[in-house]
């Protein structure tokens, strides 16, 4: 069974589109999370989001918008692409943290998004 | 803001060598460290982690890393890698902050020749 998965696992679309990539997490987990890794494979925190609080990374530009149908699903809506958002965008999740403390964190597979 | 860093890009060794893999962060703080490993083609798995208590921590496959809280460091280390052990590695730092997030370092590539 896939703890953390993410569709579709390779997204290629032209500039200036609207697109979503889908998160869904089937450990019981209440805080879900988005990483953008870029062609130097360096990660970068986007969104931390549970039922309560949304946490959003201060250099994420306002085209990115995550969206939560339920608890287990966090989707990654992007709005008018660009060349620059090229990249593997990473799903986690980890048990609550409203209650203080560090949780460990369970990766999807990444989604490859290319943007022509 | 918290920083963290991997002055390891690429490193190349030969099976049965040991491995070595250099993490600093700058956070003045209490902090908790991660080790994650990217398998080719595949998504991030944890190796290990530090909260607290020994300093010295062992994760899966054979791996340990040392937290050395006055050198701000916690590095990755091998006795002896294998083949199977080429991959990408990333140090992360969560530094207590709200929404539990994580900052990575650059990662380091590790390509064990057989």
């Amino acid at each position: 069974d896939t703890a953390v998965s993410q569709t579709p696992k390779y997204l290629v679309t032209q500039m200036g589109n609207d697109k979503s990539i889908k998160c869904e997490q089937n450990l019981g987990h209440d805080t879900m999370y988005w990483y953008k890794q870029d062609s130097k494979k360096f990660l970068k925190i986007m969104f931390s989001y549970n039922n309560k609080e949304l946490i959003i990374n201060e250099t994420v530009p306002n085209r990115f918008s995550p969206k939560s149908p339920d608890k287990a699903h966090l989707n990654l809506h992007i709005n008018s692409l660009e060349l620059g958002d090229s990249a593997v965008y990473f799903c986690a999740s980890s048990q609550d943290v409203a209650a203080g403390g560090t949780k460990q964190q369970f990766f999807g597979p990444g989604t490859r998004l290319t943007v022509l | 803001a918290q920083s963290v860093s991997q002055h390891n890009h690429h490193v190349i060794l030969s099976e049965a060598a040991s491995l070595e893999l250099g993490c600093n962060y700058s956070y003045g703080g209490t902090v908790n460290l991660f080790w994650y490993v990217q398998y080719p083609g595949q998504h991030l798995q944890l190796l290990l982690k530090y909260f607290s208590g020994d300093p010295l921590v062992k994760g899966i496959k054979g791996f340990e890393a040392e937290f050395i809280k006055s050198k701000f460091s916690f590095n990755l280390r091998k006795p002896s890698v294998q083949w199977s052990d080429t991959a990408e590695y990333f140090c992360a730092v969560n530094a207590g902050n709200a929404g539990n997030m994580l900052t990575f370092g650059g990662g380091t590539r590790l390509m064990v020749k057989p």
